[in-house]
């Protein structure tokens, strides 16, 4: 299985601000994705991102609060824009090998003041 | 919704006992998944169980799926303390993967 590394593992940011997320994987993967995971909640996925098309963001996200880049198969970064304490939450990047099967980062657990 | 509804909520049991916890999903399903998460980190993948099996087992854990009733669960047997994690289950179809709503579990030492 893959292995998912992100930068930061947390920070405290203040409001108005935007902090830029980073995921690398150790091989290369067609597609990853974006999760947020808000305190005692479910993984809500914020968007899709294949390498050399613009990502595909789900119902309630939109790219100018949630920038993704996907320069190459085995890095992707997620900038959460102009934050809010609503934003506070884990946020996930995974990918999907196998066809099947999707991998987690460890996530990166942002609170907001 | 497709999210999964997960029950229950919360399980308290002690070190040694059985847990169960189940999974219902509304669509159908290329395959069910289930995933193990320690407090505020990352999702680790436990077992996979395709749209046609009925039945899986990995170590101590084993998980069953009905698609006539659109439903899963998982049953960690002989429980132990580091089995304290929340629990998901998350549903494949087509190209979307949708989480469950999770179960969170306590082994008491």
């Amino acid at each position: 299985s893959a292995v998912i590394s992100q930068k930061p593992s947390r920070d405290i940011c203040q409001r108005g601000t935007s902090l830029t997320i980073q995921c690398q994987v150790d091989s290369q993967v067609t597609m990853m994705f974006w999760y947020r995971q808000q305190p005692g909640q479910s993984l809500t996925l914020i968007a899709t991102a294949n390498q050399g098309s613009e990502a595909t963001y789900e119902s309630g996200f939109v790219i100018d609060k949630f920038p993704i880049s996907r320069p190459n198969l085995t890095f992707s970064t997620l900038t959460v824009s102009n934050m809010s304490p609503e934003d506070s939450s884990i946020y996930l990047c995974s990918v999907e090998q196998g066809g099947d099967t999707q991998y987690f980062g460890p996530g990166t657990r942002l609170t907001v003041l | 919704s497709q999210q999964g509804e997960e029950d229950p909520q919360a399980l308290s049991i002690q070190e040694g006992e059985n847990a169960t916890m189940n999974c219902s999903y509304k669509t159908s399903i290329n395959n069910l998944q289930w995933y193990r998460q320690n407090s505020g980190r990352g999702l680790v993948h436990l077992i996979l169980i395709r749209s046609n099996e009925r039945e899986k087992h990995s170590g101590r854990l084993r998980v069953t799926l009905d698609t006539s009733k659109k439903s899963s669960s998982l049953l960690i047997t002989a429980s132990r303390a580091a089995d304290t994690a929340s629990y998901f289950c998350a549903t494949h179809t087509g190209n979307q993967f949708y989480f469950g709503t999770g179960t969170s579990l306590t082994v008491i030492p």
